[in-house]
This record gives C-alpha cells, structure tokens and sequence, in this order.
C-alpha cells in the first residue's frame, strides 16, 4: 500500500483567495488523482495528473479555478483559485496501488471559504 | 457512462450483529473492478474489500464479505459480527479495467451509506 501525506488538513479561507493544497506519496507513483468531496455527498474527480504532462481535467473542472502542477513522481499540489463558498469541500489526494487495482487516499483537506 | 447507486443513505445495527449494504451499478464493460470503501470522520478513504468482475467467488476479508451477482449487477456487503469502529460512511466504487493504458482510471462512487452501530 501507498502512504499518502495531505497538507493542510484543514483551513478557513476567505473568498477571492487562492489555497494550495500539497500531496506527497512515499513511493514513485505514474499518476495522481484529486478528488472533491462536497458536504454531504460523494467523491468526484478533479484531474488526474501525470507527471511531465498536464493534468487531465474532467467535465465541469477547468485549469484555471484548479491548476494541478505534479513536479516529480512522489507529489503534487492542487489549487483551489479565487475561492468562493460553493468550494467549501474536502479535497482528496488519491494514487493507484502498484497493481492498479485499488486506489488509495490521502487524508483529506477540509477547506472551508467564508 | 458507468453510474453507481446506493440506495440506503443510513442504516443501522446492533453491536455483534450483522447487516448488508446495498450498491447496483450500471456499465457495458465485461471487465471491472468494483470496490467497498470506508470513511469515517477522520475523513480518511479506506478500502475495506475490492471484488474482480471476472472472479465468480465473492470476495472475503475477515468480518467483511461481498455478494457479487454480476448478471443483476449487484454487489452488497455484509458486515459480520459489527464493531462500534465500523461506523462511518460506506462508499460503493466502480472501476473498469484498462489494457494498454489508455483511458481513464476514474473511480465512479455512489452516494454513500452511513452506518450507525448502536451499542
């Protein structure tokens, strides 16, 4: 299994402001996928993010609101941009197994905007 | 488009006692993983069990077992002998097999079970 570090586990964040959010596995991992969790309800992907190429946004996520940058094979950072309170979430860091049959997750980050 | 249903948002059981989580989904593939995940309010994802579509036997790990019936594209989990640490949110997850790695790895999630475990 894959051990994930996601920081910061939480903030409060004022509207129109930016907050990055970093994601670090220990092992090399190809990619790596950012998941939105709104209050109440399930997970949905962002982008998945390989490393040396751009992120791969999914329908309803765009570069500019969620700019994924993934330096090297171990982390990735994701940016929730110009926040309003509709991306009040929690924001998960997530890698497939070396087998690619499972995925695993970070912690989470609880971001609240106000 | 694969879609995932889990049609009991809350459940409860008795502590030591057992009970079954409900998940349908819907695909065209023939090839797939499906997945039961665990959150509680630590937030962490946890995968409980993963069931392979083109394995007939149902999954088993310890006090957790599948009901995998491919043909109803059904996949419910029992919980055995229930523990007040199981409580938390059940998360239901598809995910088709990808040969030559091409196409997505999204994982396709339900809405989730949230299990009480009475004392």
């Amino acid at each position: 299994s894959a051990v994930i570090s996601q920081k910061p586990s939480r903030d409060i964040c004022q509207r129109g402001t930016s907050l990055t959010i970093q994601c670090q596995v220990d092992s090399q991992v190809t990619m790596m996928f950012w998941y939105r969790q709104q209050p109440g309800q399930s997970l949905t992907l962002i982008a998945t993010a390989n490393q040396g190429s751009e992120a791969t946004y999914e329908s309803g996520f765009v570069i500019d609101k969620f700019p994924i940058s993934r330096p090297n094979l171990t982390f990735s950072t994701l940016t929730v941009s110009n926040m309003s309170p509709e991306d009040s979430s929690i924001y998960l860091c997530s890698v497939e197994g070396l087998l690619g049959t499972e995925a695993f997750f970070g912690q989470g980050t609880r971001l609240t905007v106000v | 488009a694969q879609t995932v249903t889990q049609s009991q948002p809350e459940m409860s059981v008795q502590e030591a006692e057992t009970v079954t989580l409900s998940c349908t989904y819907d695909t065209s593939e023939s090839d797939y993983y499906l997945f039961w995940y665990k959150q509680p309010p630590s937030r962490q994802m946890i995968l409980v069990i993963r069931q392979e579509a083109y394995k007939q036997q149902n999954a088993t790990e310890n006090r957790f077992s599948v009901n995998f019936q491919k043909a109803a594209k059904s996949f419910s989990l029992k919980i055995s002998d229930s523990q007040l640490g199981d409580a938390a949110m059940y998360f239901c997850a598809y995910r088709r097999v990808l040969y030559s790695g091409a196409g997505s790895y999204q994982l396709t999630f339900g809405k989730g079970t949230k299990l009480s475990v009475i004392p």
